[in-house]
């Protein structure tokens, strides 16, 4: 019953060589956002999705793109991965609006991201 | 602007031993405040969440009190399996943004 699914889990690529990463949600959520994390270190916000809004953190690289399409899907496009875009990728949503909830983030299980 | 600090480890205990990650937190207004746990190799779970002052939130016998007076968030558990090996995040919400400020995470190691 996954309501955040990433694909695909395991991504290898070479240096220079375009990736796209994908996400989806059942939840229905407004906002989906896409983290890089290092090492087990605290995930990095590089962007997010409000309803069809797009919000770039300012210092993500402009080798990281975002689409989303639809509610239900949203994309990570790196345009030249390098050596040190290696990480995994997680892709959260929540529920934002006049019924705020309580601000809780849903994670996919995220892509692993190896750039040969 | 909001922040988290949270014990950084790594922590290391024997099964059965009491587990205590300390966190304390900085915002404006009235935040909702997380614990997520990364099992090696996984995404982020939610472990447990507290929306107000005083809220204890409690999830597979991790507890942790919202104590606005101290503006702290530990995590506590009773007694540890190897099971529960993992990063621990602390993390904290409010309405003036829907983003989620994290800790810099806990790496817990259970040996048997």
């Amino acid at each position: 019953d996954a309501m955040v699914i990433q694909n695909p889990r395991y991504q290898v690529t070479q240096f220079g060589k375009p990736v796209t990463l994908s996400c989806s949600q059942t939840l229905n959520h407004n906002v989906m956002y896409w983290y890089q994390q290092k090492s087990s270190q605290a995930p990095k916000l590089l962007f997010h999705y409000y309803d069809k809004d797009f919000n770039n953190e300012a210092d993500t690289p402009d080798n990281f793109q975002s689409r989303r399409p639809n509610t239900s899907f949203c994309f990570l496009d790196i345009r030249s991965p390098g050596l040190g875009d290696a990480a995994m990728y997680l892709c959260a949503t929540s529920r934002f609006g006049g019924d705020w909830g309580t601000g809780e983030l849903f994670f996919g299980e995220g892509s692993r991201l190896t750039v040969l | 602007g909001n922040s988290v600090t949270q014990m950084e480890g790594p922590v290391t205990l024997s099964e059965e031993a009491f587990l205590t990650i300390n966190c304390t937190y900085t915002a404006t207004g009235y935040p909702s405040l997380f614990w997520y746990v990364q099992y090696p190799g996984e995404g982020l779970q939610l472990l447990l969440k507290a929306t107000k002052a005083d809220d204890k939130g409690s999830n597979k016998g991790f507890e942790a009190t919202y104590r606005k007076e101290t503006t702290s968030f530990h995590l506590e558990k009773g007694s540890v399996q190897v099971s529960d090996s993992a990063v621990y995040f602390c993390a904290l919400s409010d309405r003036s943004n829907y983003k989620l400020t994290f800790g810099k995470g806990t790496l817990l190691t259970v040996n048997p």
